[in-house]
């Protein structure tokens, strides 16, 4: 079965200040899909990418899938209170109509 | 956009007890939803996928006979949790996908409910 791993865990970083979250899948990636959490929250659809070397963004956010497909980065550019939450990868194994979801990253952003 | 709606947000029952959570598609039909439990500080689990008129399948682990799952029109389908016990208590989530999905794993999350068992 497929598995992601996000790095890191958990992330506190000050505001205005740039980060990154990376997602590693154990298998090709054939869809990447990158979401936003609140606590005690639904699930809030950031950006798909389905190709190789394909980057995205929207606001201060950018998601890039390598060229292998097999890992994925979100990069947020001077974040603000409004990124705190908790940022998830889904995968699409591509072999069954689901998605796995990685382990999350927990973003605080602080004053 | 696509909304999906959860009812109740929360839900506090005593052990023993049967609770229904209720997942609607409020401007799309979905052909397909999913029913996840997260659990704190964890990331999302699936437990079952469900197809309008026909049966859940079930990941593997997840009791179907505690977890019922009726997905019975194109926008609504239910997560019965019956005889629920403490270890029930979780986060449930549900997801909807539409025939008009951009990606055929495009999904729409509801936005959840929070079940306690005492």
């Amino acid at each position: 079965s497929q598995e992601l791993e996000q790095s890191p865990q958990s992330l506190i970083v000050q505001e205005g200040k740039n980060l990154t979250i990376n997602c590693t899948s154990s298998k090709t990636l054939y869809g990447l899909y990158w979401y936003k959490q609140k606590y005690g929250e639904g699930l809030i659809f950031l950006m798909m990418l389905q190709k190789g070397g394909e980057e995205k963004s929207h606001e201060k956010i950018t998601a890039k899938l390598d060229e292998k497909k097999q890992q994925s980065s979100l990069h947020i550019t001077a974040s603000q209170p409004s990124h705190a939450g908790i940022y998830l990868c889904g995968a699409d194994a591509g072999t069954a109509s689901k998605l796995t979801f990685g382990t999350g990253t927990r973003l605080q952003v602080t004053l | 956009g696509a909304v999906v709606s959860q009812h109740p947000s929360r839900v506090i029952c005593k052990s023993g007890t049967s609770v229904k959570i209720e997942c609607r598609s409020l401007d799309f039909q979905a052909t397909t939803m999913f029913w996840y439990r997260q659990f704190p500080k964890q990331s999302l689990m699936l437990m079952a996928t469900s197809n309008e008129g026909s049966k859940a399948t079930y990941e593997q682990g997840v009791e179907k006979d505690k977890f019922l799952i009726n997905h019975a029109s194109l926008t609504l389908s239910t997560l019965t949790v019956t005889s629920a016990h403490p270890e029930d208590s979780s986060f449930y989530i549900c997801s909807a996908r539409g025939r008009q999905a951009v990606s055929y794993n495009e999904q729409f999350f509801g936005p959840g409910t929070r079940l306690t068992v005492l």
